[in-house]
């Protein structure tokens, strides 16, 4: 079974500039999160989804941050205009719904912002 | 609310010696509650989980967690350190049924000094 997709594994930008992350979930798993893991700390949730349906996006930071899951699969987080203080490591994790729901987490995509 | 305090943001260890890595959490709610370990460049991997049934979880890897309602802590220990146990491991709350809305320390790396 394939794991979380994310990509690009590393991204390299100039502060003002967009960039935007993608993630593709386990097959069947209907729960989507989207972290912020800042260095030497622990992954943060920005947004999780039911379907493709934001059910939690109360810490994403809404005039910059963006992020959509069409069709409930595959979804992409975006930044626009990137700040130096975004330069972190972008998570994403998906799991299955009920009782077993252990998350499952994609090996993330670190951004740098210069 | 919920949070997670970590003990130590490193601890090393001699090949062969104990591990022991300290978990203190606050929670309003009964707890789940998680250990995930993340190697370099890596998704977050999960070790063990406790769900409220047998107080002692046993994980992967050869390790294993005490959950003690008395003193709100679950600490992951393994008897015997091995040079492939070196990464960094994180201890997390959970909240919300049915979607483990989860809430981490900021991570305590382990080296392994052989």
């Amino acid at each position: 079974e394939a794991g979380v997709v994310q990509s690009p594994r590393y991204k390299i930008i100039e502060k003002k500039q967009p960039v935007a992350f993608w993630c593709n979930p386990i097959s069947g798993h209907n729960t989507l999160y989207w972290y912020l893991q800042n260095l030497g700390q622990g992954p943060e949730l920005l947004i999780r989804y039911e379907n493709e349906e934001a059910v939690d996006d109360s810490q994403l930071p809404k005039d910059r941050f963006s992020a959509e899951r069409l069709k409930g699969v595959d979804s992409t987080l975006k930044i626009q205009p990137a700040e130096l203080g975004d330069s972190a490591v972008y998570l994403c994790a998906s799991s299955s719904g009920g009782s077993r729901n252990e998350q499952f987490f994609g090996p993330g995509t670190r951004l740098t912002v210069l | 609310a919920q949070s997670v305090t970590q003990l130590g943001s490193h601890v090393s260890v001699s090949e062969g010696a104990l591990v022991l890595l300290r978990c203190n959490y606050s929670s309003s709610v009964p707890p789940y509650l998680f250990w995930y370990v993340q190697y370099p460049n890596q998704g977050l991997q999960l070790l063990l989980k406790y769900t409220s049934a047998a107080t002692l979880v046993k994980g992967i890897n050869g390790f294993e967690a005490e959950f003690k309602k008395s003193e709100t802590s679950f600490h992951l220990t393994k008897p015997s350190a091995h040079m492939s146990d070196a990464a960094e491991y994180f201890c997390a709350v959970g909240t919300g049924a049915g979607s483990y809305q989860l809430t981490f320390g900021k991570g305590t790396k382990l080296s392994v000094i052989p």
